[in-house]
């Protein structure tokens, strides 16, 4: 079993939609949780860095951690085309884990007008 | 600022060469981690530098290999390439002095091994 789960997708969803990313994990000792977009070709850029659970909000983008159930989401809301990208959760390990990052396996999003 | 430059972009090498990657980290940026991608496997974690140190390591066989310069530039080799190790290799920087702080990506080389 993968330390991080996450479907694949591919995800279509029309332009405006409600957009809902998610990830599951088994490592209790993960501390930070994050969400990298990754276009086509590119490296993955950060979109959101949250520590503790709850939500976290920045723009369009929400990012939701649920340490106990071990489960962290992603929504962006207003979806356009150029969210279409591959969307990464990224977790690591507070002591002795510095910038060891694991990641879970993507999922890819097409937004279409 | 600059950001994470990687070089070269793309690379074809055979069987049981041997190839090295360059990662040019952000001015400032003391720690270099190098990713391995696959459309199977996703984003694994090779290795991290940090002041020309290797202070965490992922789980690749020792064909896979790093450096780091004092300038905190940081070279990849692998050695003996396998089919397998064609794949988009990524660096990413950071400052390097807390656990957990923003790693920023390079576009990544892409190694296609015949």
């Amino acid at each position: 079993q993968k330390e991080v789960e996450q479907d694949p997708g591919p995800l279509s969803v029309p332009e405006g939609a409600i957009v809902s990313l998610n990830c599951t994990y088994s490592n209790s000792a993960f501390q930070y949780f994050m969400w990298y977009r990754q276009y086509s070709r590119k490296g993955p850029e950060l979109l959101m860095y949250t520590y503790s659970s709850g939500n976290k909000e920045d723009g369009r983008f929400t990012a939701q951690v649920d340490k106990s159930s071990k489960y962290i989401s992603l929504f962006i809301r207003d979806s356009q085309p150029s969210d279409s990208a591959t969307y990464l959760c990224a977790m690591t390990v507070l002591s002795g884990g510095y910038n060891k990052l694991i990641f879970g396996a993507g999922t890819r999003l097409a937004v279409h007008p | 600022k600059a950001g994470v430059t990687q070089t070269p972009r793309y690379l074809i090498k055979t069987r049981g060469q041997q190839v090295t990657l360059s990662c040019s980290p952000i001015s400032g940026h003391r720690s270099v981690s190098w990713y391995q991608q696959t459309p199977g496997q996703g984003l694994q974690f090779l290795f991290e530098y940090f002041s020309e140190t290797q202070r965490n390591k992922g789980n690749f066989p020792g064909r896979f290999s790093g450096r780091q310069f004092s300038n905190s530039r940081s070279e990849m080799n692998v050695s003996t390439l396998e089919l397998g190790d064609s794949a988009l290799y990524l660096c990413a920087s950071s400052l390097g002095l807390e656990e957990g702080e923003t790693q920023y990506f390079g576009p990544g080389t892409r190694l296609l091994v015949l």
